[in-house]
């Protein structure tokens, strides 16, 4: 079964400290993954793509990394500041062409408090 | 929001009206989708559009119907609502299948 799961389930985190986010995947065949922001009220916003032979990739002070061997990806935030509240989501993308299909995770809640 | 628009943004209705969300963009997107938003579950795809009248089932799309006569329009009609039909209703569009740009949302509740 495809699965995307996420951890933690939410962080709190003092304003100006980094943090990193996990996603752990079992699907197949991966495509892609991606990393979206959604802050509240509001629909997701992409941050990042990563495909099979990508390790690393940096948006801003958002790192994010690929292990396509042990399925996991991780969403770095460095010098949190009070706007990276959100939820932040990893979505998987499987198959290819019309049988392209995304699985979502959870989410990770993130909260920076001053 | 990517030059996408959704109307109406909140709805309160009763079980058993038919209520419709319009998902209204100008970037000339081939793909548009609906998706649902609930406590517990990932985003949730209920139909999706490849092109003017060309439309697809999602995962969740029972109870739903979807149109696009237009480019830059897709509907979404719940035939008759249930209360289990109260959600965040998102509508996403994408060029080529890649990264989806995503809409405020609806917000709907069904009494």
């Amino acid at each position: 079964k495809n699965q995307v799961e996420q951890s933690p389930q939410s962080l709190i985190i003092l304003e100006g400290k980094n943090c990193t986010l996990q996603c752990n995947y079992t699907v197949s065949p991966f495509s892609n993954l991606r990393w979206y922001k959604q802050d509240t009220g509001r629909g997701p916003v992409s941050l990042t793509i990563m495909t099979f032979s990508e390790n690393t990739k940096s948006n801003g002070r958002y790192t994010a990394t690929l292990d396509a061997d042990t399925k996991q990806s991780s969403l770095h935030i460095t010098a949190s500041q009070l706007s990276d509240s959100a939820s932040y989501i990893c979505v998987v993308s499987v198959g290819a062409g019309n049988n392209r299909k995304l699985i979502w995770g959870l989410g990770t809640s993130l909260v920076v408090n001053p | 929001d990517a030059g996408i628009t959704q109307s109406p943004r909140h709805k309160v209705t009763e079980t058993g009206t038919p209520v419709t969300l319009r998902c209204h963009q100008t970037e000339n997107h081939r793909y548009m989708y609906w998706y649902r938003q609930d406590p517990g579950h990932g985003l949730r795809l209920i139909h999706y559009s490849y092109g003017v009248k060309d439309t697809d089932k999602g995962e969740v799309s029972d109870g739903y119907s979807v149109s696009r006569s237009k480019t830059e329009d897709f509907l979404l009609t719940l035939e008759s609502a249930t209360s289990s039909q109260t959600s965040v209703y998102f509508c996403a569009i994408s060029q080529g299948g890649q990264t989806q740009y995503f809409g405020p949302g609806t917000r709907l509740l069904v009494l």
